[in-house]
């Protein structure tokens, strides 16, 4: 099972531009979020889906899209990079609320 | 507001030893609690869910346990191998009605197991 798919692993930036990050998963999972892990600072949830066609910000949503098509798919749209989105970027999956998240392997961002 | 502190920040073990990793967390009504590894450049493992309603649960020489009412969970580990070198985070999924999506999570706790 190829579980969650993040691409690419590694970006480097200039500030100002925009860029997608994908995320794939095949479990036919309903709920996907995508987070940041900066130092010092843990895990922090940026936008979160709970199905096809619903998503939903978390505690740090500025600077960030996110739109959800298919049950598989959920990309996270950089709309103009700054420095402060320097960071790895995480997409989970889950089936339900009391099922275990699963994480893929993270997207290394710079913005120089 | 639900925090999560992971006591200690970094831990250093001989191989062989039994070690207990530390988790509390501020706001007792959540619905679970997850275990997770995390190796240097890599995502997070998932180790060990615990619902809100259970006292533990097992995997190999994983233990977890938990106690809502004092908001505290340990991940005991028995027979520590170096191959268990990782960071350990622990995140608490919280209880409010239809508001149950966010996972609060811990900064980590280091764990260095030597040959």
């Amino acid at each position: 099972n190829a579980g969650v798919t993040q691409t690419p692993k590694f970006q480097v930036l200039k500030t100002g531009q925009s860029m997608t990050l994908q995320c794939a998963q095949d479990m036919n999972h309903e709920y996907m979020s995508w987070y940041r892990q900066d130092p010092g600072m843990g895990l922090r949830l940026i936008h979160y889906s709970v199905g096809a066609g619903i998503t939903d910000q978390g505690e740090v949503p500025n600077g960030y899209n996110v739109s959800r098509s298919t049950t598989e798919d959920f990309p996270l749209r950089l709309l103009s990079a700054a420095p402060s989105q320097t960071s790895v970027y995480f997409c989970a999956s889950r089936r339900s609320v009391n099922q275990p998240q699963h994480f893929g392997d993270g997207t290394r961002l710079s913005i120089l | 507001k639900q925090e999560v502190t992971q006591i200690p920040a970094a831990l250093s073990v001989p191989e062989g030893e039994n070690l207990v990793l530390n988790c509390s967390f501020t706001d007792s009504a959540i619905y679970n609690l997850q275990w997770f590894r995390q190796d240097p450049g890599k995502g997070l493992t998932s180790l060990l869910l615990i619902q809100s309603s259970q006292r533990e649960q097992t995997s190999g020489r994983l233990n977890a346990s938990l106690d809502k009412s004092s908001g505290r969970s340990t991940l005991y580990i028995a027979a520590s191998q170096p191959g268990d070198s990782a960071t350990y985070l622990c995140a608490v999924r919280r209880n409010s009605g239809g508001s149950n999506y966010k996972l609060t999570f811990g900064k980590g706790t280091l764990l260095t197991v030597n040959p």
